[in-house]
């Protein structure tokens, strides 16, 4: 399977500690997004990386929240002192390039619950 | 900033019946536009999608066309059935630099009765 691929696919964590997610994107793609999708809501964006740079990074994404693609391959998300509010899917998706018709290809994404 | 608009579900429709999701977008200039479907427990995956004014985008018997004068991309089927059961996002793709980054609408659940 070439596809997007994330993991682990559940995160169960007590609030407080911290959690790390990895993305494998489709190896050509140079662009890689998170996104991050509560229940009965639409993803919401979180960042991006064009291969290794960290182009944009949402409001959404407080300083709890860091994320590194340091080869401009794999992709992690690193959420610390997690909170209840951080329970959501966390997707992962790659494109290649920057067009604007260029296709997203997501993950199945990470499915965190913080108690 | 861009932002997306689906009509509010859920929607349940009996198998075979005619289905409309309205969707209308704002966003500076003319993004690329896409319907994505969401299976339970699994990603999301490309339905289909349209590039410019007037493309009508169509796939597995779904179709929408990017109207720029109303600023919408309503998705269609004229015969849903069971396995049609999903819940659909409306997004639009930014245009560059950030091009790639989607804006997503809430999602409409379908369920298809039999």
């Amino acid at each position: 399977d070439t596809g997007v691929s994330q993991n682990p696919r559940h995160k169960i964590t007590k609030r407080g500690q911290n959690v790390t997610f990895r993305c494998d994107p489709i190896s050509e793609h140079n662009r890689l997004y998170w996104y991050r999708q509560t229940l009965g809501q639409g993803p919401e964006f979180l960042t991006y990386f064009q291969n290794e740079a960290q182009l944009e990074k949402s409001r959404l994404l407080s300083d709890r929240f860091s994320a590194e693609r340091p080869k401009g391959s794999f992709s992690t998300l690193e959420i610390q002192r997690t909170e209840q509010g951080d329970s959501a899917m966390y997707l992962c998706a790659s494109s290649r390039g920057g067009q604007a018709n260029t296709e997203a290809f997501f993950g199945q994404g990470t499915r965190l619950t913080v108690v | 900033g861009d932002s997306v608009t689906q009509m509010e579900g859920p929607v349940t429709l009996s198998e075979e019946a005619f289905l409309t999701i309205n969707c209308t977008y704002t966003a500076t200039g003319y993004p690329s536009l896409f319907w994505y479907v969401q299976y339970p427990g699994e990603g999301l995956q490309l339905l289909l999608k349209a590039t410019k004014a007037d493309d009508k985008g169509s796939n597995k018997g779904f179709e929408a066309t990017y109207r720029k004068e109303t600023t919408s991309f309503h998705l269609e089927k004229g015969s849903v059935q069971v396995s049609d059961s999903a819940v659909y996002f409306c997004a639009l793709s930014a245009l560059y630099p950030n091009a790639g980054k989607s804006t997503f609408g809430d999602g409409t659940t379908l369920t298809v009765k039999p």
